[in-house]
């Protein structure tokens, strides 16, 4: 595609549910990143891969938290037995490297209730 | 929290004014870049300038960059109203890792 898809765009979700976010970056980029973001705030760094090896994943909140790009490019963000305080935007965004300009997508917005 | 901050957190000007934000930061850096969000959106790449510039330019948009002070400079000159948005700097640490600032809310009133 044209450029970094999320899916899905909305999740409201039940606590302790787990839920899974998809990104599939633009094709040929090596790096991309999990982000999420709180109302009003910057976006918050929680992992990133180059290829299919995690590079970092020091942002991860907790173990309820992993992410995986088996295949060096889709991405999957998964969180196991949400809470309410897991409610936000999360946000992927991929690069050639990691020294440019990262594309963001529009992101997911995860609501646990 | 994240490394460095930007300021003002919130900026209201009248069309037609120059904006200025500026962003700090702590360690070194290879390049520093800016990003635009509207309404809640996805983030937009604005401009990127190296540690060996001082000075870039992109339309309205001038960067600056003072490696000796650790901070840098947006300015947007002649706003528009469809520039209203959240600004941020980012910068990445020595991993890999691009970490963003808290931002600017900039409004600019027709």
């Amino acid at each position: 595609g044209a450029g970094v898809s999320q899916s899905p765009r909305y999740k409201v979700t039940k606590r302790g549910q787990d839920v899974a976010l998809r990104c599939d970056p633009i094709s040929g980029h090596v790096s991309l990143y999990w982000y999420r973001q709180a109302l009003g705030q910057g976006p918050e760094f929680l992992t990133y891969f180059n290829y299919e090896a995690q590079q970092d994943k020091s942002g991860l909140p907790n173990d309820r938290f992993s992410a995986e790009r088996p295949e060096g490019s889709i991405s999957t963000l998964t969180i196991q037995r949400t809470e309410q305080r897991d409610s936000a935007m999360y946000r992927c965004a991929s690069s050639w490297g990691n020294t440019g300009e990262l594309f963001f997508g529009e992101g997911s917005r995860l609501t646990v209730l | 929290s994240q490394q460095g901050e930007e300021d003002p957190q919130a900026l209201s000007i009248q069309e037609g004014e120059n904006a200025t934000m500026n962003c700090s930061y702590k360690t070194s850096i290879n390049n520093l870049q800016w990003y635009r969000q509207n309404s809640g959106r996805g983030l937009v790449h604005l401009i990127l300038i190296r540690s060996n510039e001082r000075e870039k330019h992109s339309g309205r948009l001038r960067v600056t960059l003072d490696t000796s002070k650790k901070s840098s400079s947006l300015l947007i000159t002649a706003s528009r109203a469809a520039d209203t948005a959240s600004y941020f700097c980012a910068r990445y640490n020595q991993g890999g890792k691009l970490i963003f600032g808290q931002g600017t809310e900039l409004s600019v009133k027709p």
